[in-house]
């Protein structure tokens, strides 16, 4: 079973710090995606990282795909209160079947 | 709107009971997943069905089944209903022509077994 650890499992920061968020895993994927899922939603994809040592930036995020492709990061610049969410790292298979981390649940304090 | 209809929104049932959850993809979509959301299990993928066929088992148990019927919907049948067994399901939809293809996750079904 493909395991993917993210940590902090909690963030609670004021709007307008930075954070980072990471996904570890054991295992090897061909690609690595970030999605952030809202209370009552399904998640929602915010990146797709395919190589290895990929940095992918998204307005003030930015995604970084670890160079043995088994880690990912995700770091937010100057956070707002929309940026509150759930967000999940999830490993993807050959069969694009998706293996999901433990999730970082992010509040942001007005 | 990601386009992916799942119905009900929430279901409560008791324990020992059989429930269906339904799906129904983005147009043009072919392929559908299952997956389970529990708090101490986090999202698990159950099992994939590729244009009405079964593609990939995750972690599905027994008591649980599912289908894809030619009009692309697809149903997930869960019976022997368990207190453990109350979860999120979501259902996500893909055209999956090529391995990296985005899944669309619709709004999920609330089942609550009591």
């Amino acid at each position: 079973t493909q395991l993917l650890e993210q940590s902090p499992q909690f963030l609670s920061i004021q709007e307008g710090e930075n954070l980072t968020v990471y996904c570890n895993s054991s295992s090897v994927f061909s690609s690595l995606q970030w999605y952030r899922q809202e209370p009552g939603e399904g998640p929602v994809l915010l990146v797709t990282v395919v190589t290895g040592g990929e940095v992918k930036k998204l307005k003030r995020l930015t995604f970084q795909f670890g160079d043995a492709r088994k880690d990912s990061s995700l770091h937010i610049t100057a956070a707002q209160p929309g940026d509150t969410g759930l967000y999940l790292c999830a490993g993807l298979t050959g069969a694009n079947n998706l293996f999901f981390g433990t999730g970082t649940r992010l509040t942001v304090i007005p | 709107d990601s386009g992916v209809t799942q119905t009900p929104k929430h279901l409560i049932t008791a324990t020992g009971q059989r429930v269906t959850l339904r799906c129904s993809p983005r147009s043009g979509d072919l392929s559908v997943y299952w997956y389970q959301q529990s708090l101490d299990q986090g999202l698990q993928f159950l099992i994939q069905y590729y244009n009405g066929e079964e593609r990939a088992k995750g972690n599905i148990l027994e008591r649980f089944s599912a289908q894809q019927f030619p009009d692309l919907h697809s149903e997930l049948n869960l019976s022997s209903l368990e207190l453990g067994d109350s979860a999120l399901y979501f259902c996500a939809s893909s055209a999956y022509r090529t391995y990296t293809d985005t899944q669309y996750f619709g709004p999920g079904t609330r089942l609550t077994v009591l």
